[in-house]
């Protein structure tokens, strides 16, 4: 059974840099075709894809917010580390990890399952 | 930035048929993903590769990809279905983008 669980803040001031971990279990991030990825939904909005790093190291970002973020991964602990510097208030969101498939002949990612979320809130 | 468009809302009576549209131009030589999520809770995954169901999913839920318009397809739809629905594609550009979902009623 694969399960995933995100951990961090809830309260984060604003310009400071926000890091969020997902610890996970049931599988292997080595594992050919496996990646974790982050999202995130603010508060009665629709979902917006983060970030994704594969079972290769390769790492993925959204174009518009790839320089204030990092994921990294350690295999050893099976968590990945998501960092989002110069945080605003717009970056209030329930943020959730979630197990990724990669299907090598379509090239297509799907996620199941997500972890519970946490809620950050940007505030001063 | 690539756009996938979702009517806000669609509304059905229990036991019909319930369809909710994805449309994105470009879903022509994508593959489309649907997840559900209800309230307080997190999304779970219900079609991949356009068709295709994970184990657990009902029969009644199925999709389809044709043309710019993805279309995933509730048969006999219960009032446990009730919820938001999330469309997704990957692009090598844009890289991954969800629709801004759409909120099921069942009444």
């Amino acid at each position: 059974q694969i399960t995933l669980k995100e951990s961090g803040p809830t309260l984060v001031r604003p310009t400071q840099t926000l890091t969020l971990t997902c610890t996970f279990s049931g599988f292997s991030l080595t594992t050919s075709g496996v990646g974790v990825a982050w999202i995130r939904q603010p508060p009665g909005k629709a979902l917006e894809w983060l970030a994704l790093i594969y079972w290769d190291d390769d790492k993925r970002y959204r174009p518009s917010l790839e320089s204030r973020l990092a994921i990294t991964r350690d295999t050893s602990k099976n968590q990945v580390v998501l960092t989002m510097t110069n945080v605003d208030p717009v970056d209030t969101a329930t943020y959730y990890c979630a197990h990724s498939s990669y299907d090598f002949s379509t090239g297509e990612i799907w996620f199941d399952p997500w972890g519970q979320g946490t809620l950050v809130t940007v505030s001063s | 930035s690539y756009v996938l468009t979702q009517p806000p809302s669609v509304s059905v009576s229990p036991g019909q048929t319930a369809t909710i549209t994805c449309s994105g131009d470009k879903l022509r030589n994508q593959y489309a993903t649907w997840y559900q999520q209800k309230p307080g809770q997190s999304p779970v995954l219900v079609i991949y590769q356009d068709t295709k169901r994970p184990s657990g999913i009902p029969e009644r839920f199925s999709g389809s990809n044709s043309g710019n318009t993805a279309t995933l397809t509730i048969s006999g739809t219960q009032t446990l279905d009730e919820g938001d629905y999330y469309c997704q594609a990957w692009d090598s550009t844009s890289r991954l983008v969800f629709g801004g979902g759409t909120k099921l009623t069942v009444l």
